[in-house]
């Protein structure tokens, strides 16, 4: 079974600073997909960024980016120019590539509360 | 458009009772998963449904139940409830299933409180 690891309960960051999240993870598994969601106050969860395992090339998106070191099993979110709206639950989750029809079976981490000081 | 639609947004029961938690998926989406998040915990995983049909399922017991309407929506019933069960509920809906799953919509859940 495949385990998502968030070390960092809380995390805090100036606003326009930058701040990482960390996610390890194991698997016995090549080919599989990483996530950060987000988790506001008002619960829903929302997709921040995806990486397919078999990529080299970390995914970003605008002021969001990933460091994606498979070896290693590390997944880490990197926030750029910090925004007060981007204070919430930050999850790293993991979902095989294997193809089974538990498709939308997700392992969630622990999360990490970001908080954003202006 | 409507996104994910989950209800109640909050229900209290006590031990042993039953509960029938509900939820639409985003027009067009044929598969509905729910997750358990316990307060201060990540999302865990209970059901996959697609096309009415049981996918995938975690490591829950029988007391879990779920189904899928022909309309795709669904209902998550939990029997016997005990007071760990109290957690936010989670419903996720996408296109596909399987490798074609397509992105995950989550609803803002449904919290119950087991006294």
């Amino acid at each position: 079974a495949q385990t998502v690891t968030q070390s960092q309960p809380e995390m805090s960051v100036q606003e326009a600073e930058t701040v990482t999240l960390s996610c390890t993870y194991d698997t016995s598994e090549s080919d599989y997909y990483l996530f950060w969601y987000k988790q506001p106050p008002s619960r829903q969860m929302i997709l921040v960024i995806r990486q397919e395992a078999y990529k080299q090339q970390n995914a970003t998106e605008n002021r969001f980016s990933v460091n994606f070191q498979k070896a290693a099993k590390s997944f880490s979110l990197k926030i750029s120019d910090s925004q007060l709206g981007d204070a919430a639950m930050y999850f790293c989750a993991y979902r095989s590539a294997l193809n089974n029809n538990a498709g939308n079976m997700l392992t969630f981490g622990g999360g990490t509360r970001l908080m954003v000081k202006p | 458009d409507a996104g994910v639609t989950q209800s109640p947004t909050h229900l209290i029961k006590t031990r042993g009772q039953q509960v029938t938690l509900r939820c639409s998926p985003i027009s067009g989406h044929k598969s509905v998963s729910w997750y358990q998040q316990v307060l201060g915990q990540g999302p865990q995983f209970i059901f996959q449904y697609y096309e009415k049909e049981e996918r995938g399922r975690g490591n829950f017991p029988d007391r879990f139940s779920a189904r899928q309407f022909p309309n795709y929506s669904s209902e998550l019933n939990v029997n016997a409830l005990l007071l760990g069960d109290s957690a936010l509920y989670l419903c996720a809906s996408s296109w596909g299933q399987g490798l074609r799953t397509g992105e995950l919509f989550f609803g803002e859940g449904s919290r119950l409180t087991v006294l």
